[in-house]
């Protein structure tokens, strides 16, 4: 167990809906990054937020965004869904968002999202 | 840009031999982390073991070791004394000491046969 938590575990949803994926760091981690997991994409960084602040964009798209709250838990926000949004997604969290000692990233166990 | 290699698909071992899974990197940047992560079939992401680029010393973390060659821009993750637990797929994955994103390599199906 990783400490890092994400719920749901899975959703399933129709084309056009919009979902939340939820994610709360382990203790005493301010960084937390969201990853997308696909057959086709691999493993692609989407988006970090550190102490509240976004950190980094990757490849996220314009329908998704994100925002990491006091409590420093955050939350992936998916639009217009479409079927190639279909994919595990992760939540990372880490202590330090810099190189060197705890620049390790711990992931949660994934939300499996199907889009039919 | 960084970008990860990994050439194997697929690995098989049997169960207490040691493996070796390749990985090689391309950056630009001076200063870099390598890392290796285990994502078995139940799907979640383990963090198995980091390697900074300016770390004198291999990496090892109890069965497994990084072997970090710098010049080569290779860090190949060794597992020794195989399980049938490590049956897995292993990714090796970089990220610049300035920067957040974990850039990931396509990934090694490890299969230990008992």
């Amino acid at each position: 167990d990783s400490g890092v938590t994400q719920t749901p575990k899975h959703l399933i949803t129709a084309t056009g809906q919009r979902v939340t994926l939820r994610c709360s760091p382990r203790s005493g981690d301010l960084s937390v990054y969201w990853y997308q997991q696909s057959l086709d994409q691999g493993l692609q960084f989407l988006i970090q937020y550190y102490n509240g602040e976004e950190r980094a964009k990757g490849n996220i798209l314009e329908r998704f965004s994100a925002q990491q709250f006091p409590d420093l838990h955050s939350e992936l926000n998916l639009s217009s869904l479409e079927l190639g949004d279909s994919a595990l997604y992760f939540c990372a969290s880490s202590v330090a968002d810099w190189g060197g000692q705890g620049c390790e990233q711990y992931f949660g166990p994934g939300t499996r999202l199907t889009v039919t | 840009a960084q970008k990860i290699t990994q050439t194997q698909p697929g690995m098989f071992v049997q169960e207490k031999e040691a493996v070796t899974l390749d990985c090689t990197y391309d950056t630009s940047d001076p200063s870099y982390g390598l890392f290796w992560y285990k994502q078995p079939s139940s799907g979640e992401m383990i963090f198995l073991i980091y390697q900074g680029s300016y770390d004198q010393q291999n990496a090892t973390e109890g069965r497994y070791s990084l072997n970090f060659q710098k010049a080569r821009k290779s860090a190949n993750l060794v597992i020794s004394a195989s399980q049938l637990g490590d049956s897995a797929m292993y990714f090796c994955a970089t990220k610049e000491t300035s920067g957040s994103r974990l850039t990931f390599g396509e990934g090694t199906q490890l299969t230990v046969n008992p």
